[in-house]
């Protein structure tokens, strides 16, 4: 079946400093993935949706200055997190449409955690 | 606006015993139905969706658009459901969003 890839898993990192979260579809080609985020117990916030070769498209509330996303090709999208600060810390997952099928797939997550 | 809920944050039945896990939707439009499931330590993958109208692991799920639900359904529940199981809603239109309800975990106990 297709395969979305999150990289890191889990990543810690000093307040004020940025990173970087990628996501890939693996065997298929995604025009449109989306970047959800997750606080313990509690379900999937949809933060933007990314197409490939436009700008994102942030929900409400959630800062686009803060939460960078460059979807530069069919398969990758990026998240970064800028000057990140300790309430920032959650858990970040992508989702890739598969652009044949309009099926949405996960990637694993990443953890982050800013001290 | 759409919405998704959710009502129960944790069911718990025995093993061999029916379960439901009721969803609630609120949307304008004709929306597209889901059923995700999240096992201990995996990523959330897809259940089953309403147009399949197809039975996954022995879940069915019925939308009703009358009730606006979409409650999924097992007659007997086994040890291995156990998991966290989300709704969620695709929108048809404007960028084909998926909202997410607030997740039931279920606990089958033998």
């Amino acid at each position: 079946g297709a395969v979305v890839s999150q990289h890191p898993s889990w990543v810690i990192c000093k307040s004020g400093t940025s990173v970087k979260i990628e996501c890939r579809s693996l065997d298929f080609q995604a025009t449109t993935m989306f970047w959800y985020r997750q606080f313990p117990k509690q379900s999937l916030m949809l933060m933007a949706t990314s197409n490939e070769g436009s700008k994102a498209t942030y929900e409400q509330g959630v800062e686009k200055d803060k939460f960078l996303i460059n979807h530069a090709s069919l398969t990758l999208s990026t998240l970064t997190v800028t000057s990140a600060h300790p309430e920032d810390s959650s858990f970040y997952i992508c989702s890739a449409r598969d652009s044949r099928t309009s099926e949405a797939f996960f990637g694993q997550g990443t953890r982050l955690t800013v001290v | 606006a759409q919405r998704v809920t959710q009502p129960e944050k944790l069911l718990s039945v025995f093993k061999g015993a029916p379960v439901e896990l009721k969803c609630n939707y609120s949307y304008s439009g004709s929306p597209e139905l889901f059923w995700y499931v999240q096992y201990s330590r995996q990523r959330l993958q897809l259940l089953l969706r309403h147009i399949s109208r197809e039975s996954i692991k022995g879940f069915t799920a019925d939308l009703n658009k009358g009730e606006t639900s979409f409650h999924l359904k097992k007659p007997f529940a086994q040890e291995e459901d156990s998991a966290m199981y989300y709704c969620a809603l695709k929108r048809n239109t404007g960028g084909f969003k998926t909202i997410f309800g607030a997740g039931t975990r279920l606990f089958v106990k033998a």
